[in-house]
């Protein structure tokens, strides 16, 4: 089942915040975030493990809730280049960890 | 330079004419997974594979097929493609599978159309 990701697009001004959350109905071992600019591949952003980290670099950061099975990517004082679609992974915690489901994505628009 | 090769880039073709589409890695990963991405949809699995000789279906496996007998290939074969195959099909590599803290890495897509 794929997780839940919200909102579903989000227009933003240069050096403002956004966050955007993905949230699963199952336990998960593991929570990834990729950036998808329009007519490329997908890229790496992170991954967060059960336990409830945190972890970031530069001006995005993510929290993984173990609790509510949610997490979190913060854009903070964002830049034109962090336009594009933001996608959410999840493994889910069954000793099987073989599928990486993915949400249906978030567009970010960044304007000058 | 590491990367994951997918061709074609774009392929036009009828329905019921048989296509694979190739992927190649060269990071010696384990693990290797096929996702088509259509609009609102985000990207869904259809294939993986844990290693040589092992594969599982994902989520939407129907109409597709796959095989794995080298390390570093993961054909996706379609062997009566139908219009609602058109998609964005990416392949996808990571050093294990789930369960570890490893990175996908992606192909450049493959853009289908079955008319």
């Amino acid at each position: 089942q794929q997780p839940v990701q919200s909102p579903q697009a989000v227009i933003l001004r240069e050096g403002e915040d956004a966050v955007i959350n993905c949230s699963s109905s199952k336990a998960l071992y593991s929570v990834h975030w990729y950036r998808q600019k329009h007519g490329e591949a997908p890229v790496f952003l992170m991954i967060l493990l059960k336990g409830g980290e945190q972890k970031g670099h530069d001006k995005i950061s993510a929290s993984f809730n173990e609790k509510k099975q949610q997490s979190s990517l913060y854009l903070t004082a964002s830049q034109l280049s962090y336009s594009g679609t933001y996608f959410c992974g999840t493994e889910v915690d069954n000793n099987a960890g073989n599928m990486l489901t993915f949400g249906g994505g978030t567009r970010l628009m960044v304007k000058p | 330079e590491a990367q994951v090769t997918q061709n074609p880039r774009y392929l036009i073709t009828v329905t019921g004419k048989k296509l694979t589409v190739t992927c190649s890695q060269n990071m010696n990963h384990e693990y290797m997974s096929w996702y088509r991405q259509d609009p609102g949809l985000g990207l869904r699995q259809i294939y993986y594979s844990m290693n040589v000789e092992v594969t599982d279906k994902g989520d939407v496996p129907e109409g597709y097929k796959v095989s794995r007998k080298e390390k570093r290939n993961f054909p996706l074969i379609l062997e009566s493609p139908s219009p609602n195959q058109t998609s964005l099909y990416f392949c996808a590599s990571s050093l294990y599978g789930g369960g570890t803290d490893t990175e996908a890495f992606f192909g450049q897509g493959t853009r289908l159309t079955v008319v």
